[in-house]
């Protein structure tokens, strides 16, 4: 059964910082891996989708890696903001069912 | 395009009390889920369905029934709500009939339920 693990649980760091938020999953028979950002409150929004033959992808100051040999993906955000915080969410997509497996967040804050 | 909506956004029910959660999409998509969001449980699949007519069950499914007569809606029904309920609910869609590659699931704004 599909495990994925997100570490830290929780992140604070200053404006204008870089950072990598961890995703790990333990069966690397996926289709993608998908991030996705939930404001307090609010439903997930999808970030970035990498399909299991690619190795990244970027949107605008996010980028995402995929290592399925390892287990592993980040999630990459260049020169943070305080729009950012928010919990980031993983997942990865695969088996008979259609559906994501999810990690349980890390919970971003980005102080000014 | 609304995307995926979901009614109530809030509910609170008595031990017993059955009650629908509605959630449609107006994108023509194949494959809806139902989830729950519990803490430190993460997300969590309830039912699923690929098409109208076809319903299947998830991870955790007890308590819970679907139907799709539709492509547009698929609610989620309680028979007879428990405490153990009380969750957060999430619909989502994606645009194939089962998962590909390259498809993103569409969230709803969730149903903050609370069984007392």
């Amino acid at each position: 059964k599909q495990e994925v693990t997100q570490i830290p649980a929780a992140l604070s760091v200053p404006e204008g910082e870089n950072l990598v938020l961890n995703c790990s999953f333990t069966d690397s028979a996926i289709y993608n891996l998908q991030w996705f950002r939930q404001d307090p409150g609010k439903g997930l929004t999808s970030l970035l989708l990498i399909q299991s033959s690619q190795r990244e992808q970027t949107s605008g100051r996010l980028n995402a890696s995929l290592d399925k040999s390892s287990g592993r993906s980040t999630l990459y955000i260049a020169a943070s903001q305080p729009g950012d915080s928010a919990t980031y969410l993983c997942a990865s997509l695969g088996g008979s069912q259609g559906n994501l497996i999810f990690g349980k967040g890390t919970k971003l804050s980005v102080k000014p | 395009n609304a995307g995926v909506t979901q009614t109530p956004k809030f509910q609170v029910l008595k031990t017993g009390q059955s009650m629908t959660l509605q959630c449609a999409q107006d994108m023509n998509h194949e494959y809806m889920s139902w989830y729950r969001q519990d803490p430190g449980m993460g997300l969590r699949l309830i039912h699923y369905s690929v098409g109208a007519g076809i319903t299947d069950q998830g991870e955790v499914p007890n308590g819970y029934n679907v139907s799709r007569s539709t492509t547009e809606d698929f609610p989620l029904r309680l028979l007879s709500a428990a405490p153990s309920q009380t969750s957060v609910y999430f619909c989502a869609s994606q645009k194939g009939g089962l998962a590909g590659p390259t498809d993103t699931q569409y969230f709803g704004p969730g149903t903050r339920l609370t069984v007392l």
